[in-house]
């Protein structure tokens, strides 16, 4: 089964600061996704970027990134010039790509304080 | 816009009662799942469906069965709430497409149980 570990429930950054979030997660299978989802105190979650196993070259959306480092099993979340609109939990995320096992798997959220 | 809506944002049931929560979708999904998130604990699966009548059970089942008899309408079922159901409930569906991996999220049900 696969696990995913968010190992920082909490961090805070200075607004337009860079911050950096951590997840690693386990698997045996060679293709699969990898998400950040995030969630404002409105409850919506959001999809922030996603990142496919097969591609080697990093996501980015504006100003998230990620790192991926798949022998590692690392997927960390990029945030700069942080807003105060960017204060949510973030949620690392894999999904599997066979049929059936598109399940999403979430790690445990970090909550993201941006201190104006 | 895909859009998720979940029957209600707050719910109070009283122990023992059986509960439905219900989840449309609009964007002719496949894959439909139920999860419920509790502090620390982040987001647990408890049942997804991948078709019609199909079903899955996630990490979680005991005390929760679902129903999928419309592929639009993913059904949450309490056989008889208890207070350690008393949880945010989170519906998602998602397409099967490897260049559509998105999962769209509802809103979320708050249920209370007394």
């Amino acid at each position: 089964a696969q696990t995913v570990t968010q190992s920082q429930p909490e961090m805070s950054v200075q607004e337009a600061e860079t911050v950096t979030l951590s997840c690693t997660y386990d698997t045996s299978e060679s293709d699969y996704y990898l998400f950040w989802y995030k969630q404002p105190p409105s409850r919506q979650m959001i999809l922030v970027i996603r990142q496919e196993a097969y591609k080697q070259q990093n996501a980015t959306e504006n100003r998230f990134s990620v790192n991926f480092q798949k022998a590692a099993k690392s997927f960390s979340l990029k945030i700069s010039d942080s807003q105060l609109g960017d204060a949510a939990m973030y949620f690392c995320a894999y999904r599997g790509t066979n049929f059936g096992n598109e399940k999403l798997t979430f790690g445990t959220g970090t909550r993201l304080t941006i201190i104006p | 816009d895909v859009k998720v809506t979940q029957s209600s944002r707050y719910l109070v049931k009283r122990t023992g009662e059986k509960v439905f929560l219900e989840c449309v979708q609009d964007m002719d999904h496949e894959n439909m799942f139920w999860y419920r998130q509790d502090p620390g604990l982040g987001l647990r699966l408890i049942y997804f469906s991948y078709d019609v009548k199909m079903k899955e059970k996630g990490d979680i089942p005991e005390g929760y069965s679902v129903s999928r008899e419309k592929k639009e309408r993913f059904s949450l079922i309490l056989e008889s709430a208890s207070t350690n159901q008393t949880s945010m409930y989170l519906c998602a569906s998602s397409l099967f497409n490897r260049e559509n991996t998105e999962a769209f999220f509802g809103q979320g049900t708050r249920l209370t149980v007394v």
